[in-house]
């Protein structure tokens, strides 16, 4: 079975350049979860999506990011204008239903994003 | 904020069980344990959960103390591609925190 894809697996670009991140989640998972890894802070949680609807956008550091979820088979991560400080790997994770503990988190291999 | 202590590194002989700790004192009833690795440059890998009584799938096995105050994951036979990061994590609703995580190496 195909698991969680993300593209593209890494992206360069300078700063002040709109950077769009893409997540496909796993067939029939209702939940979407993106985050953000830096050595600094480790995994964080940026937003929270449960069919299709954002729950929880509380960790989206700024204005300058964004995220959509336009049907249950994709999702974007946007950031305009990048920073330098941006520059992290960005997880996508998806779950059959989000709101039951007893489901897990299924992770992509992630965007490794380097802003210059 | 990670609700969970674990030992930074740990090494453990090739065929050995490996034998990781975690700290979750200040757990709630209702809030299970999940353990996760992260091979470098891969994304999280999903291991194991538990609410209360011991468990067992074919990645390891996961045993957590009658006061749910800790738990152990065990690797029952470590092999080289089970060098990695490993998270314990308390999920409180849908949130994952992950801490530091332990690195564990596998010597040949």
């Amino acid at each position: 079975d195909a698991g969680v894809i993300q593209s593209p697996r890494h992206e360069v670009t300078e700063m002040g350049q709109e950077v769009t991140l893409r997540c496909k989640p796993i067939s029939g998972h209702n939940s979407l979860f993106w985050y953000r890894q830096t050595m600094m802070r480790g995994l964080e949680l940026l937003i929270y999506f449960n069919n299709n609807v954002p729950i929880d956008d509380s960790g989206m550091p700024e204005d300058r990011f964004s995220a959509k979820m336009p049907n249950a088979s994709f999702s974007t991560l946007k950031i305009q204008p990048s920073e330098p400080r941006d520059s992290a790997v960005y997880f996508c994770a998806s779950s059959l239903d989000g709101q039951l503990p007893y489901q897990p988190q299924h992770f992509g291999d992630g965007t490794r994003l380097s802003i210059l | 904020d990670a609700k969970t202590t674990q030992p930074t590194s740990m090494d453990c002989a090739e065929g050995r069980a490996a034998n990781l700790p975690c700290n979750h004192s200040t757990i709630s009833g209702n809030e299970y344990v999940y353990w996760y690795r992260q091979i470098h440059s891969q994304g999280p890998q999903y291991i194991i959960h538990g609410l209360k009584n011991n468990e067992t799938n074919e990645m390891a096995s996961l045993i957590i103390t009658e006061d749910r105050k800790s738990s152990t994951l065990i690797l029952p036979h470590a092999t080289l591609r089970d060098t990695a990061v490993y998270y314990c994590i308390v999920r409180v609703a849908y949130q994952f925190y992950f801490g530091t995580g332990t690195s564990l190496t596998v010597i040949p």
